[in-house]
């Protein structure tokens, strides 16, 4: 186990809503990354966060939004949910400077 | 910009069989890493390789990157039925990690 942390596991939603997905992050590594996962595909980066700011940002559009807490642990949030927002998403913590990434289980994302 | 295409895409081999995953970018990468997710899970971190023409083992396992730091290798010797899972590799782009697309193995008993 990497000791990174995601909930929930599992979740549905409506076309339109709003969604909040957790991660915990190892101890010890001060930077969260987000990935997207769809079925079939490789991980996509959608952001990551570095004491507790915005440090490098993939191809998503604004409604996906993020926080880091003081603690490293961090936030994603996907607002106005649409149907090829379903996906698998996982957080990843590391170390700056180490590229090594340690990711959580997911959190799969259904959207109808 | 910068992608990396894995080839093949999905292999089914015969437990015992030996495997190989390749790994294409077009432009040269300052690392790359391998990583492993199962089915139903999430991508475990295997190795990463940063130098030219390097060669890492790990017990059946054995990776390479090319002289030209533009493709990488992945080898399994005699794959066993826990080698079941996706392989996929991906460089550190300015401390995000940019995945290829993947290789999915099935191994026959």
């Amino acid at each position: 186990e990497t000791g990174v942390t995601q909930s929930p596991t599992h979740l549905i939603k409506t076309r339109g809503q709003q969604v909040t997905l957790r991660c915990s992050s190892q101890s010890g590594h001060n930077t969260v990354s987000w990935y997207q996962q769809a079925l079939g595909q490789g991980p996509q980066f959608i952001f990551q966060y570095y004491r507790e700011e915005e440090n490098g940002r993939g191809n998503f559009p604004p409604r996906f939004s993020g926080l880091q807490f003081p603690n490293y642990s961090s936030e994603l949030n996907v607002n106005a949910l649409e149907l090829d927002d379903s996906a698998l998403y996982l957080c990843a913590s590391s170390i700056t400077g180490n590229t090594e990434a340690f990711f959580g289980q997911g959190t799969r994302l259904t959207v109808v | 910009g910068q992608q990396v295409m894995q080839i093949p895409q999905y292999q089914h081999v015969q437990e015992g069989e030996d495997f190989t995953t390749y790994c294409n970018s077009s432009t040269t990468l300052s690392n790359i890493q391998w990583y492993k997710q199962r089915p139903g899970g999430h991508p475990v971190f295997l190795i990463q390789l940063v130098k030219s023409g390097e060669v890492k083992k790990q017990k059946r396992l054995t990776f390479q990157f090319g002289e030209a730091k533009k493709n990488s290798s992945l080898h399994i010797t005699a794959t066993q039925t826990t080698d079941v899972g996706t392989y996929f590799c991906a460089f550190d782009n300015t401390d995000k990690l940019i995945f290829g697309t993947g290789t999915r193995l099935q191994v026959f008993p």
